[in-house]
This record gives structure tokens, C-alpha cells and sequence, in this order.
């Protein structure tokens, strides 16, 4: 079964220091999101991509957070300075939804869990 | 910014029933409504989606009256394994924008 790949699954870093999140959707899926899972919480959008384009980072702190998906493709997605509260699971979905095709399911990879020293 | 509304937790024992209810009063004419579970430390993963009336598969039933403000999860017989968060979505207004609310802790006891 096909699966959305992500790495590394843990990274522990200091803070001020970058990192960066991989995301390999299913093949075919157009359509890609970054969220965020704060302990205790619900998975927060950070940034949807349709294709190439970002159609959604109204929730994505600009000032140090930064997303590309080059080739409509896989995903990055960088944080430069870490901060404390930076400190979450990263997760990647991916979905086949297109405008007027799909129902729109997610499917999500294991997540990156990030600990901000 | 959720445009759901489910209760916080929800307690049950082995072999009840449970039914988590999701209010969405604002939901389209055309949007699917759709539940995903999430176990500790992994990411959500789908359960079930409907449009109207009643979906089965084999790990849940999900009714829809046909005002469609509101869907109700049902899961029959749980087991200790179907302790969980389990979260109702909508799209959020273009390209099929999901956004989670805090969803509904399950609790199931021995």
C-alpha cells in the first residue's frame, strides 16, 4: 500500500539552529499539507500546496518558516532559527483531491517530531 | 477556526457502542463530511466520509440527517484499541482546505 514518506522521523536540535522536514507524498496526489501537533492538541494547518503552488500559509510563521515543493512533487519544509515553542510533531498528508475530482481524503505519514533544546 | 463542533471526551467500556456526535452548521452543498482517529504519536488516519444519510464500512457507521448540520460516528462493539482522538471534518472554504479542531478523546475501559 502506498504510504506518504517522511523524514527524519526525530530531530533534536538547539535552539537558533535550522531544520528541515521531508515529505515524499503518494504518487499522484496533487495535493500536499504541512501540519503542525502541539502535545494535547489537533493538527494545525501550516501550509497546503496544490501542485506547485501554495494556496494556503495563512497559519505558516513567515518570519522564520519556510515551505517549497519545487516540482509538484515532495516537500520541504524549513525552520530557521528554531525557537522553543517550535517544538511539535511535523506531519505531511497528501490527498488526490482536485478541483471537481476527489472526496478529499488525507493520508498522513508517520510525522517528524521535533525537540527544540 | 474549526468549523466543527464535537464533545471534548467521551468514556466507554468493552462492547458498548459508542456514537460521537459532530456539529457543522455551516457546512456546503457539496462538501463530504469525513472522521479520522488518531492513536499517541501518529498521524490521523482515515475512518470513514458521507454526503447524506447512513455510510458503513467495516469499522464504523457515520449517519447524516438531511439537514446535513450535523453527523454522528458510531463504532460498534469497542475494544481497549479503540482509545483514541477522533476528529469530524468539513473542507474549509477552496481547494479542500481541513482544518482540525481538538477532536473527541476516547476512552474505552476494561
Amino acid at each position: 500500500e502506498a504510504e506518504v514518506a517522511q523524514s527524519p522521523r526525530y530531530k533534536i536540535t538547539e535552539k537558533s539552529q535550522a531544520v528541515a522536514f521531508w515529505c515524499d507524498p503518494i504518487s499522484g496526489h496533487a495535493t500536499l499539507y504541512w501540519y503542525r501537533q502541539i502535545l494535547g492538541q489537533g493538527p494545525e494547518l501550516l501550509v497546503q500546496f496544490q501542485d506547485e503552488s501554495v494556496v494556503d500559509d495563512s497559519q505558516l510563521p513567515k518570519d522564520r518558516f519556510s515551505a517549497e515543493r519545487l516540482k509538484g512533487v515532495d516537500s520541504t519544509l524549513k525552520i530557521q532559527p528554531a525557537e522553543l515553542g517550535d517544538s511539535a510533531m511535523y506531519l505531511c498528508a497528501s490527498s488526490f483531491w482536485r478541483e471537481g475530482r476527489g472526496t478529499g481524503e488525507l493520508f498522513f505519514g508517520e510525522g517528524s517530531r521535533l525537540t527544540v533544546l | 477556526l474549526a468549523k466543527t463542533t464535537q464533545p471534548i471526551s467521551m468514556d466507554s467500556y468493552e462492547g458498548q457502542e459508542v456514537n460521537i456526535t459532530c456539529s457543522h452548521n455551516n457546512i456546503a452543498t457539496n462538501d463530504y463530511i469525513t472522521w479520522y482517529q488518531q492513536f499517541p504519536s501518529q498521524g490521523p488516519r482515515f475512518i470513514i466520509q458521507g454526503y447524506k444519510t447512513k455510510v458503513t464500512n467495516e469499522v464504523a457507521s457515520l449517519f447524516i440527517p438531511a439537514d446535513r448540520k450535523s453527523s454522528t460516528l458510531s463504532l460498534p462493539r469497542v475494544s481497549l484499541s479503540d482509545t483514541a482522538v477522533y476528529y469530524c471534518l468539513v473542507p474549509f472554504g477552496g481547494y479542500n482546505k481541513l482544518i482540525f479542531g481538538a477532536g473527541t478523546r476516547l476512552a474505552v475501559h476494561p
